[in-house]
Order: C-alpha cells, then sequence, then structure tokens
C-alpha cells in the first residue's frame, strides 16, 4: 500500500518568503507528525496531530510555523517569514495510534528547505 | 542539552566488523526505539523496547535496553555495506506524547 507522501521534495526559496509543505499520511492512520532534521543529525519534533484532539504545538520553534490537518487527514505545515536557519529537511509521520511507547511511526521521505 | 546523547557520532568500519552504538539519558524512558535512515529517506523503525534488562535480535543486529530503562545499545555483528545509514535512537519520557531523538551515528561499512 502507500506510504506516508510529502510534497514538494525539494524547496528553494528566499529569506522573508512564505512557504507550504505538505504531508499525505496512511490512510486511516490517526497520528500525524511533524518533525525538522538537521544534516545529519536527529529529528526535532514540532507539532503532532492526534484525531480531533487539539494538536500538541509544544515543538514549534517560533509563532512563525503553523501547522493544520483537514479532514483528518492531509497536513500542511506553514512558515512564514523564512529565515536562513529555517533551512533543514521537514519529515512527516503518521501512525495508527498516539505514540505511547508502543506504536510505530512511518515516515515520509521529506522535503528539504533551502531558504537562500 | 541533548536528552538523548548518542556515541560514536561517526563510525567506519570495514564489512565483517563488529560495532556497538550506544544510546545514554539521564532520564527514564518508558519505551526506547532504534531506526534506519537512508539519504533521502525518512527513518525506518528496527526496533522497540520497553521492558528494562530487554534483549531483542534482528538478524545480524542486537538491541540491549538497560535494566534502568536510562541507556540501550545496538551490537551489529558481521557488519556488511548494505548496513550503512543513521541509526537514531528514539525515546518516550513517562507518560509524554511524543518521540524524543538522539542526534544519530552515521555508520559507514566498507567493501
Amino acid at each position: 500500500g502507500a506510504g506516508v507522501s510529502q510534497s514538494p521534495s525539494n524547496k528553494v526559496t528566499e529569506k522573508g518568503k512564505d512557504v507550504e509543505l505538505r504531508c499525505d499520511p496512511i490512510s486511516g492512520h490517526t497520528a500525524l507528525y511533524w518533525y525538522r532534521q538537521s544534516l545529519g543529525q536527529g529529528l526535532e519534533f514540532l507539532i503532532y496531530f492526534q484525531g480531533n484532539s487539539a494538536p500538541d504545538k509544544s515543538g514549534l520553534p517560533s509563532d512563525r510555523f503553523s501547522a493544520e490537518r483537514t479532514g483528518g487527514s492531509v497536513s500542511t505545515l506553514t512558515i512564514q517569514r523564512t529565515q536562513q536557519e529555517d533551512s533543514a529537511v521537514y519529515l512527516c509521520a503518521s501512525s495508527l495510534v498516539l505514540t505511547g511507547g508502543l506504536g510505530t511511526q512511518y515516515f515520509g521521505p521529506g522535503t528539504r528547505l533551502t531558504v537562500l | 542539552t541533548q536528552l538523548l546523547e548518542q556515541s560514536p557520532q561517526f563510525l567506519s568500519i570495514q564489512e565483517g566488523e563488529n560495532l556497538t552504538v550506544y544510546c545514554n539519558s539521564s532520564s527514564v524512558f518508558s519505551s526506547l526505539q532504534w531506526y534506519r535512515q537512508e539519504p533521502g529517506e525518512g527513518p525506518v523503525l528496527l526496533v522497540t523496547v520497553v521492558t528494562g534488562g530487554e534483549v531483542k535480535k534482528l538478524k545480524r543486529l542486537t538491541f540491549q535496553f538497560g535494566d534502568a530503562r536510562k541507556d540501550s545499545s545496538l551490537h551489529i555483528t558481521a557488519a556488511q555495506p548494505g548496513d550503512t545509514g543513521l541509526y537514531l535512537c528514539a525515546g518516550v519520557v513517562g507518560s509524554a506524547r511524543q518521540l524524543t531523538f538522539g542526534s544519530g551515528t552515521q555508520l559507514t561499512v566498507l567493501p
């Protein structure tokens, strides 16, 4: 079956511009996560959505970052007024249950964002 | 300060050698996972450990969760070039609803 897909795969933008990153989770997965990964580093949690509950936004680095999930499926991560330090790979993952230690997160291939 | 420290950060070995990667923390984890990530792809789950002292084997890979659930190790026997990748540990602290990832170990196995 289809895995998690993300688009675009690469995005180059100029400092100060807004960008939107899209994530299509695995069908039926109730939980969706966004992470940020700097080159060769671990993943930094940004936000997650679980069903109809309020999202956990505790990992968003600033108010320039926001995300929404429409209809419990597709999610969009928006970065406003991009800065050079926003350059990273943005990864999306989905799972059947909220990760409480036993869930399996399935990751997309990521969107590589470069801010010039 | 990184909640999960991985070591070594980089490891380059010859095919056939054994290696161990470590994941350490001062926090207690209710569960811990290991992932492998290849260039241009997202991480792929290898294993989940939940019980202190637990040992799990996946072919040539052996995973151990520390008795106090603060650390974990990944041992690879007779490494092969196909094992090359970024190995990441990730844990859940208490009842937290998110994974905390380590900084990763970049493994290169030379033929």
